[in-house]
């Protein structure tokens, strides 16, 4: 099945070393999300890819980065985590002509920093 | 500020009975909403869309009615079922001409519980 997919599922990482994740997808879709979501909070755009192009969020803190090397990876760097970015990462994909403007979503990844 | 909002953050109904989820929104250049269900431990999917030039999308028991004037929009599920149980998020895009890379701004979600 076609799928979106984020690694890894869990991830824990120290106040300040900087921590990836990673998402994948067998879409071929050509735009790219990462969303962050913290607990019993709306998900928060954070940037996005339409092909290559990078498109940042205006209140993404700079410490936030990304990456998108193919058009089936992209990833997401966190330069300095602070207690604050523990949150759930959220990964979608979309492609130009979808008519219900839908995103397709992978699972989350959950950091926790400590 | 919160553009979309999901006032309850959970509801319960019973098994056979109607689940109303409601959302409102304060940005009148929204012109697309959409559903999502999200079950633990899985991301958000796709569940039902309205466009703004309509007040009614029905897809099987799922029905969203939007009411532009009240910027208010509501998801039906009748009948509900213990499978529903999840959190409904709702989400609303502006139209982007030239574009496909339609930003979703999202409420908060409601946890549905369907009790049997």
């Amino acid at each position: 099945d076609a799928m979106v997919i984020q690694n890894p599922r869990y991830q824990v990482t120290q106040f300040g070393k900087p921590v990836t994740l990673s998402c994948s997808q067998t879409l071929n879709h050509n735009v790219m999300y990462w969303y962050q979501q913290k607990s019993s909070q709306a998900p928060k755009l954070l940037f996005h890819y339409y092909d290559k192009d990078f498109n940042n969020e205006a209140d993404t803190p700079d410490n936030f980065q990304s990456r998108r090397p193919n058009t089936s990876f992209c990833f997401l760097d966190i330069r300095s985590p602070g207690l604050g970015d523990a949150a759930m990462y959220l990964c979608a994909t979309s492609r130009d002509g979808q008519p219900r403007r839908e995103q397709y979503f992978g699972p989350g990844t959950r950091l926790t920093v400590t | 500020d919160q553009q979309v909002k999901q006032n309850s953050p959970s509801l319960s109904v019973q098994e056979g009975r109607i689940s109303i989820l409601n959302c409102d929104y304060t940005n009148s250049m929204f012109d697309y909403f959409l559903w999502y269900k999200k079950y633990p431990a899985e991301g958000p999917t796709f569940l039902i869309s309205i466009s703004s030039i309509k007040d009614k999308n029905e897809d099987g028991r799922f029905t969203v009615f939007l009411n532009k004037s009240a910027k208010h929009l509501s998801l039906h599920i009748v009948p509900s079922q213990p499978g529903d149980s999840a959190v409904y998020f709702c989400a609303a895009s502006v139209g982007n001409s030239g574009g496909s890379n339609y930003k979703l701004t999202f409420g908060k979600g409601t946890l549905l519980t369907v009790n049997p």
